[in-house]
C-alpha cells in the first residue's frame, strides 16, 4: 500500500529564507513521488518528480527535491523564498500497480512574510 | 502544450438540475482522471479512464456520471446533487496508466456550487 505524510499543516517563512516543506512516503515497491503546488481557485501544477534517476531533483521555480531512501523522505527545498511562492503544496506517491493512482498528502500551506 | 482546459470555470445549480462538466486536453494521453476537492483537502479521486475505458470508479455516488466520449474529451454528469457535493472538480490527464511514473497534469477546476 502507498501513503504519503506531511509534517505541518502551515509553514510560515520570512521572503529570502529557507522553505523546507517535508513529505514521508510508504510504499512496498520502489516509490514514484512528485510535488505539486496549487494557488487559489486553480488546479495543481507539478514542481517536480522522482521517478528513480538522480536522488536529487530539481524543479520549476527554483525548488528541488531529495529521495532519501534510507529516510523515506523526499522534502521539498527552496534556498530563497519569494512572495509569490505562497501557495498550498501537496507530496504525491503513485501506485505502479493500480493505473497511475495518485496517493496525495494532506497539504502544506506556505505563507511568506515581507 | 501541457494544457487541460475545463469548462464551465463556475457552476451553480439546484439539487434536482441536470448539468454537465467537460474536460478537453490535446496532448494525445490516453489515461484521464476526475478528482473532487473540498477546501483545505486533496484532491480525492473519482473516476479513472484509460483508453476511453473506466478503469477505476472510487465508489462514486451514481449521481456523478463520468463519460469519455473519446480520447481527447471527458465529462462528468451531474444529476440529484446534495449540497455536500459543492466543491471544485479537477481533471487530469497523464500519458498512460501503465509503469505509475506519468505526470498527471490537471486542468483548473470547476468550482460547483449546488444550492
Amino acid at each position: 500500500a502507498q501513503s504519503v505524510t506531511q509534517l505541518g499543516s502551515h509553514v510560515s517563512v520570512s521572503e529570502g529564507a529557507l522553505v523546507l516543506l517535508r513529505c514521508n512516503y510508504s510504499s512496498s515497491v520502489p516509490p514514484y513521488l512528485f510535488w505539486y503546488v496549487q494557488y487559489p481557485n486553480q488546479g495543481l501544477q507539478l514542481l517536480l518528480k522522482y521517478t528513480s534517476a538522480a536522488t536529487l531533483v530539481k524543479g520549476i521555480n527554483g525548488f528541488e527535491a531529495e529521495f532519501k531512501k534510507s529516510e523515506t523522505s523526499f522534502h521539498l527545498t527552496k534556498p530563497s523564498a519569494h512572495m509569490s511562492d505562497a501557495a498550498e503544496y501537496f507530496c504525491a506517491v503513485s501506485d505502479r500497480n493500480n493505473f497511475n493512482k495518485f496517493y496525495f498528502g494532506s497539504g502544506t500551506k506556505l505563507n511568506v512574510k515581507p | 502544450d501541457t494544457e487541460v482546459t475545463q469548462t464551465p470555470k463556475h457552476l451553480v445549480m439546484g439539487m434536482t438540475n441536470k448539468k454537465s462538466l467537460k474536460c478537453e486536453q490535446h496532448m494525445g494521453h490516453r489515461a484521464m482522471y476526475w478528482y473532487k476537492q473540498k477546501a483545505k483537502k486533496p484532491p480525492e479521486l473519482m473516476f479513472v479512464y484509460s483508453y476511453e475505458k473506466l478503469s477505476i470508479n472510487e465508489s462514486v455516488p451514481s449521481r456523478f456520471s463520468p463519460e469519455c466520449p473519446n480520447s481527447s474529451l471527458l465529462n462528468l454528469h451531474l444529476h440529484a446533487l446534495q449540497p455536500e457535493d459543492s466543491a471544485l472538480y479537477l481533471c487530469a490527464s497523464s500519458q498512460d496508466i501503465a509503469g505509475g511514473q506519468d505526470t498527471q497534469y490537471f486542468g483548473p477546476g470547476t468550482r460547483l456550487t449546488v444550492l
